[in-house]
C-alpha cells in the first residue's frame, strides 16, 4: 500500500497558480500516480494521471520528479470554483489488489478567495 | 454528467429498516465500487466488483450486503443499522482493473441518514 501525505489545507486567492504537493516515498516501480478533485457533497472527479516527468491537460499540469517521490499538481489562474477536496492517489493499475491505489486519504481542501 | 446514476439521491431510515442503494453506470463499464465518506473522514473503499465478480471487501460489517446483477447495476443492500453508518454512499465504475491508466467515475451519491 503506497501511502500519500498531502498538505491538510492550503489557501489561494483568484487568478492565482496553485501548486499542491503530494509525498509518496515508497512508491513501487509499476505505481501510477492520479489526482481527484472532490466539491461537497460530489463524487470525486478525475483530474490528470502521470507515471514520470510531466502531464498536461486543460485542467492540470502533473509534474513528477526522476525519483518519483513525490508530485506536484498545479492547478494555473485557479478561480473561486475551483474550492474543492484536491486528493492524490498511487497505485499499480495493472491489476492485483485494487486496495493500494484506491486509497484516497484526507486530501487537501483548497481554499480560493476573491 | 449522468454517466453515473445513483438512487435515491437521500434516504432516512430507521435501525430496524431494510433498503438498498442503486447505482447505474451507462459507460460500458466492468469494474463498479462502493465507497462510504463520513463527516471530516476520508473515503473509504467498501467494496469492488470486476466483470460482476466481488473482487475486494474492505472488511465491511455483514449488516452491508453487495450485489451486482450485471456490469452496469450495483446494489447495496442495507440491514440492521446504525446511527454512525449515516455517510455519503459512493459508487463509482472505471473500465476494469487491468489497464495502466484505469480511472473512476463517480455517482452524486447517496446521502443516508440513519435514525
Amino acid at each position: 500500500l503506497a501511502k500519500t501525505t498531502q498538505p491538510i489545507s492550503m489557501d489561494s486567492y483568484e487568478g492565482q497558480e496553485v501548486n499542491i504537493t503530494c509525498s509518496h516515498n515508497n512508491i513501487a516501480t509499476n505505481d501510477y500516480i492520479t489526482w481527484y478533485q472532490q466539491f461537497p457533497s460530489q463524487g470525486p472527479r478525475f483530474i490528470i494521471q502521470g507515471y514520470k516527468t510531466k502531464v498536461t491537460n486543460e485542467v492540470a499540469s502533473l509534474f513528477i520528479p526522476a525519483d518519483r517521490k513525490s508530485s506536484t499538481l498545479s492547478l494555473p489562474r485557479v478561480s473561486l470554483s475551483d474550492t474543492a477536496v484536491y486528493y492524490c492517489l498511487v497505485g499499480d493499475m495493472g491489476g492485483g489488489s485494487t486496495l493500494g491505489r484506491l486509497y484516497f486519504g484526507r486530501g487537501t481542501q483548497l481554499t480560493v478567495w476573491p | 454528467e449522468t454517466g453515473v446514476t445513483q438512487t435515491p439521491r437521500h434516504l432516512v431510515m430507521g435501525m430496524t429498516n431494510k433498503k438498498s442503494l442503486k447505482c447505474e453506470q451507462h459507460l460500458g463499464h466492468n469494474a463498479m465500487y462502493w465507497y462510504k465518506q463520513s463527516a471530516k473522514k476520508p473515503l473509504e473503499l467498501m467494496f469492488v466488483y470486476n466483470f460482476k465478480e466481488q473482487t475486494e471487501n474492505n472488511s465491511v460489517p455483514s449488516r452491508f450486503s453487495p450485489e451486482c446483477p450485471n456490469s452496469s447495476h450495483l446494489f447495496l443492500h442495507l440491514h440492521t443499522l446504525q446511527p454512525e453508518d449515516s455517510a455519503l454512499y459512493l459508487c463509482a465504475s472505471s473500465q476494469d482493473l487491468q489497464g495502466n491508466t484505469d480511472t473512476q467515475y463517480f455517482g452524486p451519491g447517496t446521502r443516508l441518514t440513519v435514525l
